[in-house]
């Protein structure tokens, strides 16, 4: 089992860009999870999804931040115009059922620049 | 909604000692308490946890506490190394409904003096 998996590593964007992150669950599993974590802070829950369904979007910008996890393929978080307070790193996790004690994945670290 | 606080944020100690690094939650709801470690530049992974049915934990070298009624659970790493050198990360979270999600706090980067 390959766990979950992130990509890219590492992504740079210029102010005004668009980032797409994306996250493979690991086999079986069809929760997923993302949360961002700012520089010298704790991660923060930003969205929890299940094939084709958004179930709670509360911890995510209302605006330039879009996440979707599509019937096939990985989920995909999606920031449009991006800003220098966007630069953080996005890890995303995922589990058989809605419930915590999962795995994250390696993550995606974005500097906006 | 749940707010953790974490302390200290740094911790050195000698190679041998012990560490502890103590939380509180607020939602006395919450029944779900994990401990990560981040090295730096990679992914948190789950080192322990408990859950409010549960007071003390233990892993090794490493054991969790837990004290529903102060609302707070402390990490305990004895005979340090340095590769335990990482940042630690206490979260909560609440049953029901809301069980996915996890509040974290802000960490404890813990230096190991070999």
């Amino acid at each position: 089992n390959a766990g979950v998996m992130q990509n890219p590593r590492h992504l740079v964007r210029r102010r005004g860009q668009e980032a797409r992150l994306r996250c493979s669950p690991m086999k079986g599993h069809s929760h997923v999870y993302w949360y961002r974590q700012l520089p010298e802070e704790g991660l923060k829950f930003m969205v929890y999804l299940q094939k084709e369904n958004i179930i709670d979007e509360s911890g995510m910008p209302k605006e330039r931040f879009s996440a979707e996890f599509p019937k096939e393929g990985p989920s995909i978080l999606r920031i449009q115009q991006v800003v220098r307070g966007d630069s953080a790193a996005y890890f995303c996790a995922s589990s058989p059922g809605g419930e915590v004690g999962y795995t994250f994945g390696s993550g995606t670290r974005l500097t906006v620049v | 909604g749940e707010n953790v606080e974490q302390h200290p944020s740094t911790l050195s100690v000698q190679e041998g000692d012990s560490a502890v690094i103590k939380c509180t939650y607020s939602d006395s709801a919450s029944n779900y308490f994990p401990w990560y470690k981040q090295e730096l530049g990679k992914r948190p992974q789950l080192i322990i946890d408990i859950r409010s049915n549960v007071g003390e934990k233990k892993d090794q070298r490493i054991a969790v506490t837990l004290n529903k009624t102060a609302k707070h659970f402390s990490l305990h790493i004895t005979e340090t190394q340095p590769e335990d050198s990482a940042v630690y990360f206490c979260a909560a979270s609440p049953p029901g409904a809301g069980s996915y999600q996890l509040t974290f706090g802000k960490g404890t980067k813990l230096s190991v003096i070999p």
